[in-house]
This record gives C-alpha cells, sequence and structure tokens, in this order.
C-alpha cells in the first residue's frame, strides 16, 4: 500500500533540545495527523490538522499543515526523557477513508 | 475523544490453530473500523476496511479467507487470523470512525494485540 515519506527516519537528542520531522506525499490529504507510539501500544494521536496552512500547538508540540496539501511537519521543542518513542505522521482525503502512514521517526532521548 | 477497546492484548498460539481479536467502540457508533498490522520497526499497514453490516474490503495481498473480518454491530468488529502461521506473528491494531461523530474520534485506534503464532 502507499506510505508516506516520512524524515528523519530516527533523531538521537539530548534532553531540553527541539525535535523537527517532516513528512510528503505525491498526494493531496484533507487531513494530516501526527501520532506517538510507545512499545507494544497502539498509536495516540498527537494533532490534528485539517485546512491547509494550518498551524496547531498541542503544549510542546507544533505541527503544520503544508499549503500545498502534500507536507506537513511536527516539532517538539525542549524535549524530556517522555517524549521517547515513534511518531508517525498519516494522511487522510476524506469521511471514513483509512489513513495512510508514514514509516515513522524512531526519537531517542538522552538525558 | 472515542474510547476503542481491543482484546486480547496479547496471544500465543499453536501453528494451525484460529484466533479472534476484538474492536470494541466504547462511546459511540463505529460505523467503520479498520484493521492494520505492524511488523517490528516498521509502519502500520492497512489490512481491511469493515463497514457494519457489510463485508469488509481487504487490501490487496490481504488473503480474505485467512484474516475473516466480522463487523456485525455498531460496536464490536472482529479479525480472526485462521490456521495461523509462524509468519503472522504480527502487531495487529484495530481503529475506527463512525457517522455523526466528532471528526476526531475517526482517529483513535486500540491498544494493539500482539500474536505469536508458534
Amino acid at each position: 500500500g502507499q506510505q508516506l515519506n516520512q524524515s528523519p527516519q530516527s533523531m538521537f537528542i539530548q534532553e531540553g533540545e527541539d525535535v523537527s520531522m517532516n513528512c510528503t506525499s505525491s498526494s493531496i490529504f484533507n487531513t494530516w495527523l501526527w501520532y506517538k507510539q510507545d512499545p507494544g501500544e497502539g498509536p495516540v494521536l498527537l494533532i490534528a490538522l485539517y485546512k491547509a496552512g494550518e498551524l496547531t500547538s498541542n503544549g510542546r508540540l507544533t505541527a503544520q499543515f503544508g499549503i500545498t496539501r502534500k507536507d506537513s511537519f511536527l516539532n517538539i521543542s525542549a524535549s524530556i526523557p517522555s517524549d521517547v518513542g515513534i511518531y508517525f505522521c498519516a494522511g487522510r482525503w476524506s469521511g471514513n477513508t483509512p489513513l495512510v502512514f508514514g514509516k515513522g521517526t524512531r526519537l531517542s532521548v538522552i538525558a | 475523544g472515542a474510547v476503542v477497546s481491543q482484546h486480547p492484548s496479547w496471544v500465543i498460539c499453536k501453528s494451525g490453530t484460529s484466533v479472534k481479536i476484538e474492536c470494541r467502540s466504547l462511546d459511540f457508533q463505529a460505523t467503520t473500523m479498520f484493521w492494520y498490522r505492524q511488523f517490528p520497526k516498521q509502519s502500520l499497514m492497512l489490512m481491511a476496511t469493515s463497514n457494519e453490516g457489510s463485508k469488509a474490503t481487504y487490501e490487496q495481498g490481504v488473503e480474505k479467507d485467512k484474516f475473516l473480518i466480522n463487523h456485525a454491530s455498531l460496536t464490536l468488529s472482529t479479525l480472526t487470523v485462521t490456521s495461523a502461521h509462524p509468519e503472522d506473528s504480527s502487531f495487529y491494531i484495530c481503529s475506527v470512525t463512525g457517522a455523526g461523530a466528532r471528526d476526531n474520534y475517526g482517529y483513535t485506534f486500540g491498544s494493539g494485540t500482539r500474536l505469536t503464532v508458534v
């Protein structure tokens, strides 16, 4: 199936640093989402974006829906150890269509 | 957001046996449920889309006779892995959405089921 291009694949950062990851697609999406997955758990929604150009924050997390509707980024500010996990971007066309996922960004935070 | 319960969390079964995984939407009517499979260190891959009261739509390469999906009610969908083999060992995750639900309800996932076939 289709997958989104997500980068970087992995990151090792010091606690307190900011993190940035992004996702691109060859297709247009009407909704972009960012999830975090901890080991052995299902993905948990962090931020949902519904409009091109939209910039949304959730605590230390900020995400933007690209103006072309083919990309999105997620920033995490002042990282902490509990930010460790795998972050996935996902796109959706409309209605009850399934999500298309990126390959994930594995984040490691060094205290 | 929506509450989705997936059961069991993990299961170990012998090769050749069948395993049933349940996905329940606890607080709204899920007209559509999605089933994903995730192999270690990989992303989620869609297996099938299940609409209440009708046959599931399977993605290319997913055997419908092996992965039986039943969505008989608005709150429950089941995935049965029939005649399981070691290569079916994976993490299976459901996701729900529903007509009339708040838009972000459509993005809620279950906690996943780790299947190990020995």
